[in-house]
């Protein structure tokens, strides 16, 4: 069974960082693009981040450019995201997604999310 | 910056036929997908590629795209079809996401 499940979310004060983990089983990791995608408490989902297969690529949403850094380790099956300069917008719950690329590319599956909460 | 827009909420009556709408710019010259997302829930894909269905997904769902909208119709509306949908589509090798439509199934 494909599964990826996130830690490392919680309370953390503005202007702090936390790293995120995600690990994944069930399938070839190295073979993946993998992304992050975040939703704001009663909001909608945005795109965070994605990472190609070796690491050599990596894509951000414009509102954490410079402050968050996506990472993976192949040989342990594990997507990161190392957050940086913490805002109170970035609290969210955090999802970590498979990239199916096709034509087009599509996220499955999803894991089950990690709340992040940025507050003093 | 690409953006998606969706109607935030539609209802249906059970049995009936439910259309959410995605609107974008020259949509119809990108690849669309959605997703369904229940309440505490992550979200679970149900169209890809404008209009496939992954497996496991009840042949009630269905999706097109052309020009500028993207379309998910979902027909003999069930109970359990109740929730929030998103559109989802690339640009310039980043991820859009559509604002989101609750569906509401009467």
């Amino acid at each position: 069974e494909v599964q990826l499940v996130e830690s490392g979310g919680g309370l953390v004060q503005p202007g702090g960082s936390l790293r995120l983990s995600c690990a994944a089983s069930g399938f070839t990791f190295s073979g993946y693009w993998m992304s992050w995608v975040r939703q704001a408490p009663g909001k909608g989902l945005e795109w965070v981040a994605n990472i190609n297969q070796d690491g050599s690529e990596k894509y951000y949403v414009d509102s954490v450019k410079g402050r968050f850094t996506i990472s993976r380790d192949n040989a342990k099956n594990s997507l990161y995201l190392q957050m940086n300069s913490l805002r109170a917008e970035d609290t969210a719950v955090y999802y970590c997604a498979r990239e199916i690329l096709g034509s087009g590319r599509w996220f499955d599956p999803w894991g089950q999310g990690t709340l992040v909460t940025v507050s003093s | 910056s690409y953006e998606l827009t969706q109607p935030p909420s539609v209802s249906v009556s059970s049995g009936q036929t439910a259309s959410i709408t995605c609107s974008g710019d020259k949509l119809g010259d990108k690849y669309a997908c959605w997703y369904q997302q229940k309440p505490g829930q992550s979200p679970v894909l149900v169209i890809y590629q404008d209009s496939k269905r992954p497996s496991g997904i009840p042949e009630r769902f269905s999706g097109s795209n052309s020009g500028n909208t993207a379309t998910l119709t979902i027909s003999g509306t069930q109970a359990m079809d109740e929730a929030d949908y998103y559109c989802q589509a690339w640009d310039s090798s980043t991820g859009v996401f559509g604002t989101g439509t609750k569906v509401t199934v009467l």
